[in-house]
């Protein structure tokens, strides 16, 4: 159980343009998605966190235009990067948390993550 | 700056060998140290979930310690197996928030 959906897998792109990223939670109802990324060599860094029917929450540093979060049901959060550049080349990956309320350490579900390369 | 460090950087071992790795994190605003094993092109898998000082929780031949007052947890695996070789993530999580802060993670290898 438990399953977490991502796609695409891999996107090239070229400079300008806009790239959509799925995920979508396959048995349960995510209320909360958030989006990571990672560089080469780096930890996985937490961009947003997103909850349903609501806007996202962006952390310092991540540009909210740039990276528009739609989480419009319980199963299907997505994040588009929006006119592409070739620094935003990387390794982004989504992870759901399992609707437990009040629980606060229950583990995440992740999605097997979209290598961006933007030419 | 909440800062997860994880040692050391990468691993070779031999199969059967057991092994060990440590995940560094803030003794302050502990909520939670979590443990996920992450395969080349799948998903990250939580292993653990741990809450209390002194925990120490077990799943098949991985186990994991946890001392939340020097800011520390080991993962060990005994009798390494192939199947093992992945990135031990480890990620710490503050009080009064489900976000995580991630480690670079530890990239074991077994060889036959």
């Amino acid at each position: 159980g438990a399953v977490v959906s991502q796609h695409p897998s891999w996107v090239i792109c070229k400079s300008g343009t806009s790239v959509k990223i799925e995920c979508r939670s396959l048995d349960f109802q995510a209320t909360t998605m958030f989006w990571y990324r990672q560089f080469p060599k780096q930890s996985l860094m937490l961009m947003a966190t997103s909850n349903e029917g609501s806007k996202a929450t962006y952390e310092q540093g991540v540009e909210k235009d740039k990276f528009l979060i739609n989480h419009a049901s319980l199963t299907l959060s997505t994040l588009t990067v929006t006119s592409a550049h070739p620094e935003d080349s990387s390794f982004y990956i989504c992870s759901a948390g399992t609707e437990l309320a009040g629980s606060y350490n229950s583990p995440l579900h992740f999605g097997n993550g979209t290598r961006l390369t933007v030419t | 700056i909440l800062n997860v460090e994880q040692s050391p950087q990468s691993l070779h071992v031999q199969e059967g060998d057991s092994t060990n790795f440590t995940c560094s994190f803030p003794s302050s605003n502990f909520y939670a140290l979590h443990w996920y094993r992450w395969e080349t092109a799948k998903s990250p898998e939580a292993l653990f979930v741990m809450t209390l000082n002194g925990d120490e929780k077990k799943k098949g031949r991985i186990s994991a310690t946890l001392n939340t007052k020097e800011g520390y947890s080991y993962l060990y695996i005994k009798g390494s197996q192939p199947e093992d070789s992945a990135t031990y993530l480890c990620a710490f999580q503050p009080i009064n928030t489900d976000k995580l802060i991630f480690g670079t993670g530890t990239r074991l290898q077994v060889f036959p």
